[in-house]
């Protein structure tokens, strides 16, 4: 079975400084990565995903995330944090045979002034 | 082009009660995945329907049922409910059900159970 871990519910970031939200994959075929964003009361939004190829892959809203396979990690960036990136981070994995996601707790992300 | 809409936006039942969420997947979609997200957790897959079939359950009970209907818009249906049923049901659908297809998400129905 495919899963994912991302550790530490609750982010807190400074206006401006660096966001870094950490996704461990675990899975026993080729993953296909995604990250999710999903602000109050709202479904959904897909921030960026991995399926393959380039390795660094970026995303919407100033995102970024970078699929390592000897760490499996797919871990998410954005150089410089926004009052409007504070919501929920949620990383997931598909890719045994059909497009089914796997996710992981999620991160509540919380922006500083 | 229209996303996908789910309907209702939030709903109240008590335990025993029986519920139907309904979702529009968007334009082109032939597939459609449900997923519930309990308070403080990421969503889990409860099953998904490819071209009015279903096409794979995650481990819910059988009290969980849907349908997929000829113009891809697809209803999740809940017996018997429990008070552990309360969450946001998200819907999802995608160009088609293969590996890396994108799942692109409604709103969510937010049930409460009492």
């Amino acid at each position: 079975a495919q899963s994912v871990t991302q550790l530490g519910s609750h982010v807190s970031v400074s206006e401006g400084a660096l966001v870094l939200l950490r996704c461990n994959y675990s899975s026993s075929v080729p993953p296909y990565l995604f990250w999710y964003v999903q602000y109050p009361n709202q479904g959904l939004q897909l921030l960026l995903k991995y399926t393959t190829g380039a390795t660094l892959v970026k995303g919407i809203n100033g995102f970024e995330a970078e699929f390592k396979k000897s760490e499996t990690s797919f871990h998410l960036t954005k150089p410089s944090a926004h009052m409007s990136d504070a919501a929920e981070y949620f990383c997931a994995v598909s890719g045994q045979g059909n497009n089914r996601l796997a996710f992981g707790k999620g991160n509540q992300v919380v922006v500083i002034p | 082009e229209t996303g996908v809409t789910q309907s209702p936006t939030h709903l109240i039942k008590t335990r025993g009660q029986q519920v139907t969420l309904r979702c529009s997947s968007q334009s082109g979609h032939n597939t459609v995945s449900w997923y519930q997200q309990a308070l403080g957790q990421g969503p889990q897959f409860i099953f998904q329907y490819y071209r009015e079939e279903e096409n794979g359950r995650g481990n819910f009970p059988p009290r969980f049922s849907g349908l997929q209907f000829p113009n891809y818009s697809s209803e999740l249906n809940v017996n018997a409910l429990e008070l552990d049923d309360s969450a946001l049901y998200l819907c999802a659908s995608s160009l088609a059900s293969g590996v890396g297809d994108t799942q692109y998400f409604g709103p969510g129905t937010r049930l409460t159970v009492l």
